[in-house]
């Protein structure tokens, strides 16, 4: 069974502040999809990145990079010089391998509340 | 670019009633999943079709039926609603059959209240 979890519930950080989410996950498949979504106060779920098993290599886009460690398995988002805009709750979230309609199962979410 | 359409954004019902949710998928995508969410909880998968044909199937309650229509679009009907049933709907929709752009895509969600 796949398993997604996110063990800080809530962070509260200063704005220009760095700050990192943890995503652990556990799956018996050797082939599998890792991804963040974000769901800001406004309710909807955005994709922002998306991992496969056989690709470890890090990634960064603007202010946000991904840690991506088979080894440890975790995949973890670090957000650099927060800003108030990136309050949201984050979500990271697990699918086997694609072949049509296989589900996402989500961690429990991380609030991440970036103040003035 | 296009998103998927979820309709109606809003809904209240009555306990027993029944409500009939539609989504309307990212043009050329061949996969439509929908999910449940409630209060302060995170999204838990229901159910899926591929090309037209249930996928995959979740925690879904037997007061529930879904289906893929040949538009590709799909409807989520609930019946003999709970206040259980009170949460945030959200359908996705992927290209499925190309397997290196398999991500879900979400709607904004339909927001049911049970009364």
């Amino acid at each position: 069974a796949q398993k997604v979890t996110q063990a800080q519930t809530e962070i509260s950080v200063v704005e220009k502040e760095d700050v990192t989410l943890d995503c652990v996950y556990e799956t018996r498949d050797t082939t599998y999809y890792l991804f963040w979504y974000k769901q800001p106060p406004s309710g909807e779920l955005v994709f922002l990145i998306r991992r496969n098993s056989f690709d470890e290599q890090n990634e960064i886009s603007g202010r946000y990079s991904w840690n991506f460690q088979k080894s440890t398995s975790s995949f973890n988002f670090t957000i650099t010089a927060s800003q108030v805009v990136d309050s949201a709750v984050y979500f990271c979230a697990l699918s086997e391998a694609p072949g049509g309609g296989n589900k996402l199962t989500f961690g429990t979410g991380t609030q991440l509340k970036v103040e003035l | 670019a296009a998103g998927v359409i979820q309709s109606p954004r809003h809904l209240i019902k009555e306990k027993r009633e029944t409500a009939t949710l539609k989504c309307y998928p990212i043009p050329r995508h061949d996969t439509v999943y929908w999910y449940q969410q409630g209060p302060g909880q995170d999204p838990q998968f229901l159910i899926s079709f591929y090309e037209k044909m249930q996928s995959d199937k979740g925690s879904i309650p037997d007061r529930f039926s879904a289906q893929q229509f040949s538009d590709y679009h799909s409807e989520l009907n609930m019946s003999s609603l709970e206040l259980g049933d009170s949460a945030l709907y959200f359908c996705a929709s992927s290209l499925a059959r190309d397997l290196g752009t398999d991500t879900q895509y979400f709607g904004p969600g339909t927001r049911l209240t049970v009364l």
